[in-house]
């Protein structure tokens, strides 16, 4: 069964600083996995998809990597800003029977102090 | 991207009644939808995914006649939460899926805050 770990559970950081969250998974059958933020009272936003043959993606201040082996991803935030204060989830994407499903971590909470 | 919508936002609901919650896909045609729940720092738990017109799959442990999903278009689907009871209290958020290119997109609604007195 694939369960999806999120380290640490909260990080409180102050403004400018480089920053990585964790995120690993125990089954390397993955179609892809996707990073998003999650915003008091706003939908889930997604950030960046790393399909399972990509090893990594980048947006702006924002670099997630993979490791399918390992069971691991990584999103670095680089400058961290205020703005950046969210809670961060990330969710792999499974073939179960006929259809997709996701699985997610429980996230990391992101206090960036001005 | 596109959105999808909730309502209401927050309710607070005494035990034993029933509480119904709309989730629209705004600007696009959403052909699965799915319900989650997430409880406080924990995952988002899949509740069920429904497609239009026909019913919804539940995951295991899901009671279906407790949790009635509704899918009547490719634009609404409805969770009503039957008799709801304090261990109901949770977080429910939808999330609607179309086919962007070659790949099934989900995009998610705000969430909808219930708490059962």
């Amino acid at each position: 069964k694939q369960e999806v770990t999120q380290i640490p559970a909260a990080l409180s950081v102050p403004e400018g600083e480089n920053l990585v969250l964790n995120c690993s998974f125990t089954d390397s059958a993955i179609y892809n996995l996707q990073w998003f933020r999650q915003d008091p009272g706003k939908g889930l936003t997604s950030l960046l998809l790393i399909q399972s043959s990509q090893r990594e993606q980048t947006s702006g201040r924002l670099n997630a990597s993979l490791d399918k082996s390992s069971g691991r991803s990584t999103l670095y935030i680089a400058a961290s800003q205020p703005g950046d204060s969210a809670t961060y989830l990330c969710a792999v994407k499974i073939r179960l029977d006929s259809n997709y499903q996701l699985i997610w971590g429980a996230g990391t909470k992101l206090i960036i102090k001005p | 991207g596109a959105v999808v919508s909730q309502h209401p936002s927050r309710v607070i609901c005494k035990s034993g009644t029933s509480v119904k919650i709309e989730c629209r896909s705004l600007d696009f045609q959403a052909t699965t939808m799915f319900w989650y729940r997430q409880f406080p720092k924990q995952s988002l738990m899949l509740m069920a995914t429904s497609n239009e017109g026909s019913k919804a799959t539940y995951e295991q442990g899901v009671e279906k006649d407790k949790f009635l999903i509704n899918h009547a278009s490719l634009t609404l689907s409805t969770l009503t939460v039957t008799s709801a009871h304090p261990e109901d209290s949770s977080f429910y958020i939808c999330s609607g899926q179309t086919l962007e290119g070659s790949t099934d997109t989900q995009y998610f609604g705000p969430g909808t805050r219930l708490t059962v007195l």
